[in-house]
């Protein structure tokens, strides 16, 4: 097992455009999450995903914002009419029941880097 | 008010100190505390979960959560220059959401 994967690793796109990122998570996972983290700050939490099921949404995903997961594997995040604004590291999360406990371990992927000029 | 609050730092220490990071937070339904540690331009890695009030030990980590006040506590033992990074804790209800603390930079000098 390889861990989270993200694509791409950097993004550079000028304001107004649209954007597409990857995640896809530890095989078998079945909750996978999306996070922003800006500069100084912890990662906000974006929204999640029980296998294909969108679950919850933060406020901060604004109507620009749309995640999807087909079929319960990898996600997409995309972005339409960047703004500088959203310039920040976008991380996805995976997890599953650790077995013998409650809990659900989370476990990141590297990130994806965006800068809107 | 955030949810969670967490001294940016930096927090600088010799090798071989014994560090304490703390959080506190207001949301008393919270149930599930993390640490993680993350590299620089690398995802967060978690080091130490606990469910509820008490420790946990794991090593040179050992995780505190006194539920009373709102306050968790990581303490590492024996620092080493490889533990410098940014250390993050994170709370959960019920494992749908999580909130993060805007994480403590350390810096274990050789």
């Amino acid at each position: 097992d390889t861990g989270v994967s993200q694509d791409p690793r950097h993004k550079i796109t000028k304001r107004g455009q649209n954007v597409t990122f990857r995640c896809d998570p530890i095989s078998e996972h079945n909750r996978l999450y999306w996070y922003r983290q800006t500069l100084g700050q912890g990662p906000e939490f974006l929204t999640y995903f029980q296998n294909e099921a969108q679950l919850e949404k933060s406020r901060l995903l604004s109507d620009r914002f749309s995640a999807e997961r087909p079929k319960g594997s990898f996600s997409t995040l995309e972005i339409q009419r960047t703004e500088q604004g959203d310039s920040a590291m976008y991380l996805c999360a995976s997890s599953s029941r650790d077995r013998g406990s409650s809990s659900y371990e989370q476990y990141f992927g590297p990130g994806t880097r965006l800068t809107v000029t | 008010q955030k949810e969670v609050e967490q001294d940016p730092g930096p927090l600088s220490v010799p090798e071989g100190a014994i560090v304490s990071l703390n959080c506190t937070y207001s949301n008393s339904a919270f149930q599930y505390f993390m640490w993680y540690r993350q590299y620089s331009r690398k995802g967060p890695e978690l080091l130490m979960y606990t469910y509820s009030s008490g420790n946990k030990e794991d090593g040179r980590f050992t995780a505190q959560v006194d539920k009373s006040s709102k306050y968790i506590s990581l303490f590492i033992r024996d620092s080493q220059p490889s533990d410098s990074a940014t250390y993050l804790c994170a709370m959960s209800q019920n494992f749908n959401k999580f909130y993060f603390g805007s994480g403590t930079k350390l810096n274990v000098k050789p």
